[in-house]
C-alpha cells in the first residue's frame, strides 16, 4: 500500500463546475498537507497548505483535511479553463529529516 | 511567498558533455534542496536531497557519479549532469524547504542530442 494515494484521472468538467480532488494517506504522523497545481512543463505552485485537521479557504479553493479518516480533499469552486492542471497533493511530518510524501497528482480538464 | 529561482529553464546539449542546472531560494535560506525527475505525463521522482555543507543523499538507483548535487551555501544548489546521453533528456525540477514546506523552481528541461 502506498503511503499517499490520489486518483490520477483524468477529471473532466464543464466550466463553472466545482471540482473535488481528494487523497488519502497511511502514515498517522502527517501534519503538514499541501497541494500543489503543476501546468504543464513547469515547476510545482504550491496553492494551500493546512497544519493538522481543519479547513482551509483561499478565494474559489478550499482544503480539508480529516486526520480521524487520513483524507484530505481540494475543492475548486466555479472552476475556470485556466484550472486545467495536474493537481498534487502531499504530506510530512513534524520532525526534522521527515519525508514530503507526494501523491501521483490527478489530470484536471475544464471545458468552456 | 517563498521563491525558488531555477537556471536555465532549457538547455540542449550533445552527448557525452556536462550540463550545469542551478537552485537558488531567492528570499529565503534552504538548508535542505531537492531535486526531482519526471517524465513526460508521471508524478515526480525525488533523485536526492540536498544539505548544505554535507553530501547529498540519493535514492535508489540514481548513479551518484552522473548526478553530481553541490549545495554550497544557504540559497544555492546544482545538479550537475555529467557525461549527458539521450536517456538523460527530461525534465528536473528541484524544490527548497523551509518549514517543512517545498517550493518549486520552474524546472528545467533537458535536450541531449
Amino acid at each position: 500500500q502506498k503511503e499517499v494515494e490520489q486518483d490520477p484521472g483524468p477529471l473532466s468538467v464543464p466550466e463553472g463546475a466545482i471540482v473535488s480532488l481528494n487523497c488519502t494517506y497511511s502514515n498517522s504522523a502527517f501534519q503538514y498537507f499541501m497541494w500543489y497545481r503543476q501546468y504543464s512543463r513547469k515547476g510545482p505552485e504550491l496553492l494551500m497548505y493546512t497544519y493538522s485537521s481543519g479547513n482551509k479557504e483561499d478565494g474559489r479553493f478550499t482544503a480539508q483535511v480529516d486526520k480521524s479518516s487520513k483524507y484530505i480533499s481540494l475543492f475548486i469552486r466555479d472552476s475556470q479553463p485556466s484550472d486545467s492542471a495536474t493537481y498534487l497533493c502531499a504530506m510530512s511530518g513534524n520532525t526534522g529529516g521527515f519525508k514530503t510524501i507526494f501523491g501521483a497528482g490527478t489530470r484536471l480538464f475544464v471545458k468552456a | 511567498g517563498a521563491v525558488v529561482s531555477q537556471h536555465p529553464s532549457w538547455v540542449i546539449c550533445k552527448s557525452g558533455t556536462s550540463v550545469k542546472i542551478e537552485c537558488r531560494s531567492l528570499d529565503f535560506q534552504a538548508t535542505t534542496m531537492f531535486w526531482y525527475r519526471q517524465f513526460p505525463k508521471q508524478s515526480l521522482m525525488l533523485m536526492a536531497t540536498s544539505n548544505e555543507g554535507s553530501k547529498a543523499t540519493y535514492e535508489q538507483g540514481v548513479e551518484k557519479d552522473k548526478f553530481l548535487i553541490n549545495h554550497a551555501s544557504l540559497t544555492l544548489s546544482t545538479l550537475t549532469v555529467t557525461s549527458a546521453h539521450p536517456e538523460d533528456s527530461s525534465f528536473y525540477i528541484c524544490s527548497a524547504d523551509t518549514l517543512n514546506i517545498q517550493y518549486f523552481g520552474a524546472g528545467t528541461r533537458l535536450s541531449v542530442l
